[in-house]
């Protein structure tokens, strides 16, 4: 139930653009996107809602494709600050009323000058 | 607000031994996740607890157990330490249980000997 990501790493130059798929076999209620730098926590960046709402960042986009259980996040004008592993969680429904939140491995983003 | 405190923030422990580890969610969240983080596996789902209840679970060992007391704070236990359970367990709080942010918290690092 782990979604995949691709690519697992990336590099860029500053300026440039990248984009980091998610995809899962399962319907989802929800994708939430999260950056993690070296050493720290895991910081939200950005959740994409069942319907098309979506909650986040002005500098970083996404999209949620439903019918393909499918999302993509979309960094454009790359800097250095975006270096970190991006990780995307999926919600599913587990039973009942209960939904669960499952990351996957991560892809490792690396900006440099 | 505070933010999610975990504590301890480093452990040693050697195999065999137990260990608990324990959370503090932000102020008015119910609702605590756990995750084992380890290099190259991302974050690998333990438990949700939400106003003291276990709304969901994750592939591991019944070695690995968890609660919430009534403040909403949580602990997770794990029995029988193997060297495999090394790894960086981190929390996150939210809200509610789904289509909610998660806040982390900065990690429990355990190393075991």
């Amino acid at each position: 139930q782990q979604p995949v990501q691709s690519p697992q790493a990336v590099i860029l130059r500053e300026g440039e653009d990248a984009v980091i798929n998610c995809s899962s076999s399962k319907a989802l209620y929800s994708v939430h996107w999260y950056r993690q730098k070296h050493g720290e926590a895991p910081v939200f960046l950005m959740i994409l809602l069942k319907g098309g709402e979506q909650k986040g960042h002005d500098k970083i986009s996404a999209s949620f494709n439903e019918k393909k259980q499918q999302s993509s996040l979309y960094l454009t004008a790359s800097q250095l600050s975006y270096s970190g592993t991006y990780f995307c969680g999926t919600e599913m429904h587990s039973g009942g009323s209960n939904y669960k939140l499952t990351f996957g491995k991560g892809t490792l983003l690396t900006v440099n000058p | 607000k505070a933010g999610v405190t975990q504590t301890p923030r480093y452990l040693i422990k050697t195999r065999g031994q137990q260990v608990t580890l324990s959370c503090s969610p932000i102020s008015g969240h119910r609702s605590v996740s756990w995750y084992q983080q380890t290099p190259g596996q991302g974050l690998q789902f333990l438990f949700e607890y939400f106003s003291e209840t276990q709304r969901n679970k994750g592939n591991f060992p019944g070695r690995f157990s968890g609660r919430q007391f009534s403040n909403s704070r949580s602990e997770m236990n794990v029995s029988t330490l193997e060297l495999g359970d090394s790894a960086l367990y981190l929390c996150a709080s939210s809200f509610a249980t789904s289509q909610e942010t998660q806040y982390f918290g900065p990690g429990t690092r355990l190393l075991v000997l």
